[in-house]
């Protein structure tokens, strides 16, 4: 079964503080994983793809297979951080998206 | 560059009523979805397209239809609203269905159906 899980659904950090969001996820193969964000009044969109191996907004997230996991890490969060944060997978047949339930990142002052 | 844009952005429809939630992309993709959104739950897949003329079901199409007579447009067809249809869609679209391609997203369209 394809399945993303994001056991958190609401974290609370303070400015500066480190960040983790956690991703599980169950496939058969290689999986394609993303992160998506939703900023206040603002739509769904890409924050990074596992494939890019890239960091955006200070954001970085490893692929381990081991423990089937895509974790979201920033070393100091910042106020601008707060969001809605997704973790996706492309599904086996190349053509969607599976989706987390997503977890609330708030970071206050 | 307007994207993916998705039409009304609020709805309140009586059950039994029907309506159809517009979804354009000037992105000339190939690949479009609608999503719908729960309280409390990720997005869950209700229809897709890989092209014009070429519409499949997601995980929960039932009580919707689509149609993609062009690549721009891509609207949801509500027949017979229920309550359990009350939800957040999202519209997205994405160039290819695979690899990093990236996919974009509208706005949303909030549906209450009373």
């Amino acid at each position: 079964a394809q399945r993303v899980t994001q056991p958190e659904k609401l974290l609370s950090v303070f400015k500066g503080a480190p960040v983790e969001l956690k991703c599980n996820y169950s496939y058969s193969g290689s999986p394609e994983l993303f992160w998506y964000v939703q900023y206040s009044r603002q739509r769904l969109q890409l924050l990074l793809r596992h494939i890019s191996r890239e960091s955006i907004k200070g954001f970085t997230a490893d692929l381990n297979k081991g423990e089937t996991s895509f974790h979201l890490k920033k070393p100091f969060a910042q106020e601008e951080d707060s969001a809605m944060y997704y973790c996706a997978l492309r599904n086996q047949a190349g053509t969607a998206l599976i989706f987390g339930k997503g977890t609330t990142l708030s970071v206050s002052s | 560059n307007a994207g993916v844009t998705q039409t009304p952005k609020f709805r309140i429809l009586k059950i039994g009523q029907s309506m159809t939630l517009q979804c354009t992309q000037d992105m000339n993709h190939n690949y479009m979805y609608w999503y719908r959104q729960d309280p409390g739950m990720g997005l869950k897949l209700i229809y897709y397209s890989v092209g014009a003329g070429i519409t499949d079901k997601g995980e929960v199409p039932n009580g919707y239809n689509v149609s993609r007579s062009t690549t721009e447009d891509f609207p949801l067809r509500l027949e017979l609203a229920a309550p359990s249809q009350t939800s957040v869609y999202f519209c997205a679209s994405s160039y290819t269905g695979g690899g990093d391609t990236e996919a974009f997203f509208g706005q949303g369209t909030r549906l209450t159906v009373v």
